[in-house]
């Protein structure tokens, strides 16, 4: 079976430090992956996805990057981070449709 | 702009009666839409799906249905339990015969609360 990875769990960071957050899959090949942000009140926002290694598509333009070192590992990255970075990061797997698989999620505050 | 509307914040209702979370959008490219429940602090899991050939799917206590006249989904949950007290989101997505990246759509959430 599958299962995907988040970590940490939660993390506060100042303004203006950089930030690493990593999502990894375990029990599945070339998967689609997602990385979505969750504001206070509001739904999900998906913020990158990734066909492949190396490959990623920005969705919204905005003070984060991610990348894909590897087919299963999936990196969301901040060189400085805002006050409104601040959220409830997701990451998601999928084989190619719209069925996705959650990670648990990491509680970002940046104070 | 939000093309993914579910206008109701919350909804609280006794348990063993009927829970009806709706959901509006307004792209008319959707073609696959999809419920998902969430709990606090865990990763949302997903509940159940329709496509737009399709108006109703049936799983267990969970139906959707689709007017896609109105760009209207609503789900239905019978009987309400406990248990089902989350957030549920609903999402769309422009399948175009199966060449979906799945770039979801979502709405804001609805809480849902079943009350003993």
């Amino acid at each position: 079976s599958q299962t995907i990875h988040q970590w940490p769990a939660t993390l506060v960071q100042p303004v203006g430090s950089p930030l690493s957050l990593e999502c990894t899959v375990e029990g599945t090949s070339n998967p689609n992956l997602y990385w979505y942000r969750q504001a206070a009140g509001r739904g999900l926002q998906l913020l990158f996805y990734s066909v492949g290694i190396g490959q990623i598509s920005s969705e919204v333009p905005q003070n984060l990057s991610a990348s894909r070192p590897q087919d299963r590992q999936f990196i969301l990255s901040s060189k400085k981070l805002l006050l409104s970075d601040s959220g409830f990061y997701l990451c998601a797997w999928g084989w190619g449709g719209s069925e996705q698989f959650f990670g648990p999620g990491t509680r970002l505050t940046v104070l | 702009d939000q093309q993914v509307k579910q206008n109701s914040p919350s909804l609280s209702v006794q348990e063993g009666r009927i829970s009806i979370l709706n959901c509006d959008y307004t792209n008319s490219m959707f073609d696959y839409f999809l419920w998902y429940k969430k709990y606090p602090a865990e990763g949302p899991t997903f509940l159940i799906s329709i496509s737009s050939i399709k108006d109703k799917n049936e799983d267990g206590r969970f139906t959707v249905f689709l007017n896609k006249s109105a760009k209207h989904l609503s789900l239905h949950i019978v009987p309400s339990q406990p248990g089902d007290s989350a957030v549920y989101f609903c999402a769309a997505d422009i399948n175009a015969g199966g060449t979906s990246y799945g770039k979801l759509t979502f709405g804001q959430g609805t809480i849902l609360t079943v009350h003993p």
